[in-house]
C-alpha cells in the first residue's frame, strides 16, 4: 500500500513569489491534516479536512495561506505571496479515523526555503 | 495548549535506557507518540487512550497517568536505530473536533 506522498520534496522561492505544495494521501483515508516545523521546533498544525469539507483550519498562519482538497482525495496548499517567516517544512498526514483515536500516517514532508 | 516535553536533548550509549515525559495542565483526550529521524517523516509509535495505560513496541513502551496530564516514553536497552526526535502529540477538541498539538520535540542521540 502506498503512503503519504508530498510533492515537491523541496522548493526555494523569491519572497513575493507563489508556491503550490500537493499532498496525496493513502487511499481511503478521509482525514486529512497539514502541519508544519520550522527548524527546531515543534510540528505545528494547520488545518484538517475530513473528505472535502475544512474540519478546523484554525492553525492557518493568515490569509496567504489556501488549502484545498479536491473531490475529497489530493489536497494542496497555496502560499501566496511567500513570505520569509513561511520557510519551513510542510508535513501532510492522513488517518481513516479521526479524532483522539486516529493514528496519522505522514507524508516525507515539503521542505520549503523563503529568500 | 502545547504539551511541554522534556527533556529537550538527551545523548546515549547504546544500551543505556531514557525516559521522555510529556505533561499538560489539562487532562487530554488522548496521547500519540511519534519519532522522526533526520529529513524523514515522523513514524507512528503508539497512543494512549486511558488513564493509567501501558502499551510497549519492542523495547520502547509508555504510559499515560491516571488524571491524564501525563506521559512518558520508555526506551530500554537503546539501540543506534533509536536516534531521532520524539514528539509526544495531544488531542485537542474544539468546535471543529480534534485536532493534534505537538511538543516541541525532544532529540534523541544514541551513539555506539
Amino acid at each position: 500500500e502506498a503512503g503519504v506522498t508530498q510533492f515537491p520534496s523541496h522548493s526555494v522561492i523569491e519572497k513575493g513569489q507563489t508556491v503550490t505544495l500537493r499532498c496525496d494521501p493513502i487511499s481511503g483515508h478521509d482525514n486529512l491534516y497539514w502541519y508544519r516545523r520550522v527548524m527546531g521546533k515543534e510540528i505545528k498544525f494547520l488545518l484538517h479536512f475530513v473528505k472535502e469539507s475544512k474540519q478546523d483550519e484554525s492553525g492557518m498562519p493568515n490569509n496567504r495561506f489556501l488549502a484545498e482538497r479536491t473531490g475529497g482525495t489530493y489536497s494542496t496548499l497555496k502560499v501566496q505571496p511567500a513570505e520569509l517567516e513561511d520557510s519551513g517544512v510542510y508535513f501532510c498526514a492522513s488517518s481513516q479515523m479521526g479524532g483522539p483515536h486516529g493514528e496519522q500516517y505522514f507524508g516525507p514532508g515539503t521542505r520549503l526555503t523563503v529568500t | 495548549q502545547q504539551p511541554v516535553q522534556s527533556p529537550q536533548a538527551v545523548i546515549l550509549r547504546e544500551g543505556e535506557d531514557a525516559v521522555i515525559n510529556c505533561s499538560s495542565s489539562k487532562a487530554l483526550y488522548s496521547v500519540h507518540w511519534y519519532r522522526q529521524k533526520h529529513g524523514e517523516a515522523p513514524v507512528f509509535l503508539m497512543i494512549l487512550l486511558k488513564g493509567g495505560e501501558q502499551k510497549g513496541h519492542e523495547k520502547i513502551s509508555a504510559s499515560f497517568n491516571e488524571k491524564k496530564q501525563q506521559s512518558s516514553l520508555y526506551l530500554t536497552a537503546s539501540q543506534l536505530s533509536y536516534s531521532g526526535t520524539y514528539f509526544c502529540g495531544t488531542e485537542m477538541g474544539g468546535t471543529g473536533g480534534f485536532k493534534t498539538i505537538f511538543g516541541a520535540g525532544t532529540r534523541l542521540f544514541v551513539k555506539a
